[in-house]
């Protein structure tokens, strides 16, 4: 079947430092993929929707210039969360449709 | 606006008995629904659908039954196992489908005890 694969799915950084996730589909092209976060005990939010070849899409609330999504290729799209605080520290989870990756649990110290 | 809602947040269960989860909709116009198994740090995986054409859909162990004019579906597992125990999100297409987006309930977290 379909699968997203989602790397790394673990990192620790320092404050102020940039963090990028890549979301990658396999064996399947996806013009639109979606960034996800969750926070501990509460539901999946969604970020932004990342659109091949054009802008992403933000959800109300989610800074852009903070969460940069690059959707360069059909099989490729990367979330950058830049200058990274203690308050990024979360769960991100990229998606392709109704396939998911497998989350990638950011730590800032 | 939380348009689409699981009311409890956890659920425990005895090992081999019934586990029901609730979920309720607002939009009457969503004609599709996804349930996903979530373990901790992990993504969620897919685990049973069901077309508003629909009333029950069943897969193994787990069932889904859906109430329209309720706007409202549950999801049975039975029996229950232990490695049943997660967070079980109910989702529905984006009523614009906007490529496959996904809304999302709260999630409730079930606790199978052996």
């Amino acid at each position: 079947g379909a699968v997203v694969s989602q790397h790394p799915s673990r990192v620790i950084c320092k404050s102020g430092t940039s963090v990028k996730i890549e979301c990658r589909s396999l064996d399947f092209q996806a013009t639109t993929m979606f960034w996800y976060r969750q926070f501990p005990k509460q539901s999946l939010m969604l970020m932004a929707t990342s659109n091949e070849g054009s802008k992403a899409t933000y959800e109300q609330g989610v800074e852009k210039d903070k969460f940069l999504i690059n959707h360069a290729s059909l099989t490729l799209s990367t979330l950058t969360v830049t200058s990274a605080h203690p308050e990024d520290s979360s769960f991100y989870i990229c998606s392709a449709g109704a396939v998911f990756g497998a989350g990638t649990r950011l730590s800032v110290l | 606006d939380q348009q689409v809602k699981q009311n409890s947040p956890s659920l425990s269960v005895q090992e081999g008995r019934i586990s029901i989860l609730n979920c309720d909709y607002t939009n009457s116009m969503f004609d599709y629904f996804l349930w996903y198994k979530k373990y901790p740090a992990e993504g969620p995986t897919f685990l049973i659908s069901i077309s508003s054409i629909k009333d029950k859909n069943e897969d193994g162990r787990f069932t889904v039954f859906l109430n329209k004019s309720a706007k409202h579906l549950s999801l049975h597992i039975v029996p229950s196992q232990p490695g049943d125990s997660a967070v079980y999100f109910c989702a529905v297409p984006s009523f614009y489908n906007q490529g496959g987006k996904l809304i999302f309930g709260q999630g409730t977290e079930l606790s199978v005890k052996p």
